[in-house]
């Protein structure tokens, strides 16, 4: 059963526009969600974080929206660079758990 | 500089025959887990460990053994590699499992391919 969901495995935004990644998840125990990037021949790295106390996150360009009622949270990326274009990585923790459960990956492809 | 290093990064090899992938880090961390990437299914995690000498399953664990002797390396070990353990690895570690304030850096990642 799969607790956080990529639906959309990829997405195409022109330079300097938004680019809105979507990420749902089933488990209501969840109480931390983290992004990750991740460009070919290297590992995801962090990219921003929200906790579940919180509604929006925001660190420069980048953005997360938390959504609890819908279980649902967004990256929003402003304005797109052509070296944001990268694999997303959705994370979500459970309360007091030692472990992330990962989405499947969202890739992003910003154009010039 | 603060890093991961995971090696091989390439690895091709037979059913089973005995390997092992290594994971060091230089960041005193206390978590350190492995995952494995596979298409459409995401980074699934194999094992981690919350400091020396404490490890445990996480979702994928069959086929897996690890070992925490020291805090800085996590070992993965393949003790008869099968066909459906094809997959790129990556190593992972934080200061804590909570992840609060302590994202988890990962390594490069390790492809390994089993004919």
């Amino acid at each position: 059963d799969q607790q956080v969901k990529q639906n959309s495995p990829s997405l195409s935004v022109q330079e300097g526009r938004i680019s809105i990644l979507n990420c749902d998840y089933t488990n209501s125990m969840f109480d931390y969600f983290l992004w990750y990037k991740k460009y070919p021949a290297e590992g995801p790295t962090f990219l921003i974080s929200i906790s579940s106390i919180k509604d929006k996150n925001e660190d420069g360009r980048f953005t997360v929206f938390l959504n609890k009622s819908a279980k649902h949270l967004s990256l929003h990326i402003v304005p797109s660079q052509p070296g944001d274009s990268a694999v997303y990585f959705c994370a979500a923790r459970k309360g007091g758990s030692e472990k992330l459960v990962f989405g499947k990956g969202t890739k992003l492809t910003v154009n010039p | 500089e603060a890093q991961v290093t995971q090696n091989p990064r390439y690895l091709i090899t037979v059913t089973g025959k005995k390997l092992t992938v290594t994971c060091s880090q230089n960041m005193n961390h206390e978590y350190m887990s492995w995952y494995r990437q596979d298409p459409g299914l995401g980074l699934r995690q194999i094992y981690y460990s919350m400091n020396v000498e404490v490890t445990d399953k996480g979702d994928v664990p069959e086929g897996y053994k690890v070992s925490r002797k020291e805090k800085r390396n996590f070992p993965l070990i393949l003790e008869s590699p099968s066909p459906n353990q094809t997959s790129l690895y990556f190593c992972a570690s934080s200061w804590t499992g909570g992840f609060l304030n302590s994202p988890l850096h990962f390594g490069n990642g390790t492809r390994l391919t089993v004919t």
